[in-house]
């Protein structure tokens, strides 16, 4: 079994198009997770959602916007797509540990999005 | 939050040891140092955790000195499945949440 998941694994559309990733894990994490890897490699989070609740949302555009209908589940919807969106998106998740920091994350295989 | 900071890339031919080091001066008390594998086209993938001294598993090991602001993962006898890109990272961590970043990563290449 796949411990998270994401759909689609590619997504090619047009500028100005809404689309949406789903992602879902089945590892009992409480806490789940958005990446943006870009062109260059770097990998900058997005959002974080800790039992459906909004916990970390870095400076992304309100085109962006998470939705969590339950913990095992995290899609994001992305409205107006321009071409600078044009990324693999991570998903992830992991558990709420005791101590700071020091939960392991654990990633799904990525959404290739292409924005023509 | 801690940046860290790493070399951009690595060579090593098969069979050698390899050690990363990884910078992170400004690391917080409560802050524990991960490394990530990415191979082309998937997801990071955890490879080991630390907060002091040395941690090992069957992957590879961890060194960090006392004073934490810095970090090694060393790789014993590489392969050529071990061409990847490799994160250091620190986590800030309130209540549990994770708040990360990845650095740039350092891209070892693997030689036959």
């Amino acid at each position: 079994d796949t411990a998270v998941s994401q759909t689609p694994k590619y997504l090619v559309t047009q500028m100005g198009n809404d689309k949406s990733i789903k992602c879902e894990q089945n590892l009992g994490h409480d806490t789940m997770y958005w990446y943006k890897q870009d062109s260059k490699k770097f990998l900058k989070i997005m959002f974080s959602y800790n039992n459906k609740e909004l916990i970390i949302n870095e400076t992304v555009p309100n085109r962006f916007s998470p939705k969590s209908p339950d913990k095992a589940h995290l899609n994001l919807h992305i409205n107006s797509l321009e071409l600078g969106d044009s990324a693999v998106y991570f998903c992830a998740s992991s558990r709420i540990g005791t101590s700071g920091g020091g939960e392991t994350q654990y990633f799904g295989p990525g959404t290739r999005l292409l924005v023509l | 939050l801690a940046k860290t900071t790493q070399p951009i890339s690595m060579d090593s031919y098969e069979g050698q040891e390899v050690n990363i080091t990884c910078s992170h001066n400004n690391i917080a008390t409560n802050d524990y140092i991960t490394w990530y594998q990415q191979f082309p086209s998937q997801g990071p993938r955890f490879i080991i955790q630390g907060y002091k001294t040395k941690v090992t598993n069957e992957v590879a090991s961890l060194f960090i000195p006392a004073d934490r602001k810095s970090s090694t993962l060393s790789l014993p006898r590489v392969s050529l499945s071990d061409t990847a890109v490799y994160y250091c990272l620190v986590g800030e961590g309130s209540g549990g949440y994770q708040k990360v970043t990845f650095g740039t990563g350092t891209k070892l290449q693997v030689i036959p």
